[in-house]
C-alpha cells in the first residue's frame, strides 16, 4: 500500500534555529516527492519537489529537503527559520506510472510553530 | 505562471440547499482537476479526479449524486455538492494538472486556494 507519514503533529523552534521536519514514503518504484505549505485558511502553495537527480533539492523561501532512498525519507529543512514560516507542511508523493491521473499521496500534516 | 482559481472564497448557505464551486486554471489548461476536502488540522482527502469531456472518478466512500463534477473546458471544472447539510461545512480546495507544454512535465499539482463551505 502507498503512504506517507508525517511523524510529527507539530514542530517548535525558535526563530534563528534550524528546523527540521520529518517526511517518510511507501511507495513502489521511483516516487516524485513534494512538500507544500498551508498558511490558515488558504490553498496549499508548491515549496520544492524530487524527480531525480541531485538528492538535496532546493525550493522557495529558503527550504530544502534530502531524498534519501535507503531510508525512505524526505525530510523538509531551513537553517534559520523564520516566525513567517509558522504554517501547515504537507508531504506528498506521486506514483510516476505515466498518464495523465497520477494521484496525490498526502501525509498527514505538520504544524510548523516558530518563536521568536 | 501556473495560477488556479477558485469561487466563491467563502460561502454561508441554508440545509437543503445547493452550492456550486468553480476551479479554473488561469493561465494553463489543465487535463486534469482534483477535487479535495480538507477537515480542520486534518490532512487532504482526495475525493474525485475529474479530466476534461469525461465523467469524474469518484474516491472510494464520496457519493456522486451529492457532490456533482463537471469538467467542461480545459479551464474549468466545478463541484456542486447538492442538498448540503451541516455536516458538509468544511473546506474544498481543487487542483490542476497542466496539458501539455512545459509546465505539463512531471504533471504536476497546482492548487487554488480554497472554499470554505459552511452549511446552517
Amino acid at each position: 500500500a502507498q503512504s506517507v507519514a508525517q511523524p510529527e503533529d507539530q514542530v517548535n523552534v525558535a526563530e534563528g534555529n534550524p528546523l527540521t521536519v520529518k517526511c517518510t514514503y511507501s511507495v513502489s518504484g521511483n516516487p516524485y516527492l513534494f512538500w507544500y505549505v498551508q498558511y490558515p485558511n488558504r490553498g496549499l502553495q508548491f515549496l520544492l519537489k524530487y524527480i531525480t537527480g541531485d538528492n538535496l533539492v532546493k525550493g522557495s523561501y529558503g527550504f530544502e529537503a534530502e531524498f534519501n532512498k535507503s531510508q525512505t525519507s524526505f525530510h523538509l529543512k531551513k537553517p534559520s527559520a523564520l516566525v513567517s514560516d509558522s504554517a501547515l507542511y504537507f508531504c506528498a508523493v506521486r506514483r510516476n506510472y505515466g498518464g495523465a491521473t497520477n494521484k496525490l499521496i498526502f501525509g498527514t500534516g505538520t504544524l510548523l510553530a516558530v518563536q521568536p | 505562471g501556473a495560477v488556479v482559481s477558485q469561487h466563491p472564497s467563502r460561502v454561508i448557505c441554508k440545509s437543503g440547499t445547493s452550492v456550486k464551486i468553480e476551479c479554473r486554471s488561469l493561465d494553463f489548461q489543465a487535463t486534469t482537476m482534483f477535487w479535495y476536502r480538507q477537515f480542520p488540522k486534518k490532512s487532504l482527502m482526495l475525493m474525485a479526479t475529474s479530466n476534461e469531456g469525461s465523467k469524474a472518478t469518484y474516491e472510494q466512500g464520496v457519493e456522486k449524486d451529492k457532490f456533482l463534477i463537471n469538467h467542461a473546458s480545459l479551464t474549468l471544472s466545478t463541484l456542486t455538492v447538492t442538498s448540503a447539510h451541516p455536516e458538509d461545512s468544511s473546506f474544498y480546495i481543487c487542483s490542476a494538472t497542466p496539458h501539455g507544454g512545459i509546465l505539463s512535465s512531471y504533471n504536476e499539482q497546482f492548487f487554488g486556494p480554497g472554499t470554505r463551505l459552511t452549511v446552517l
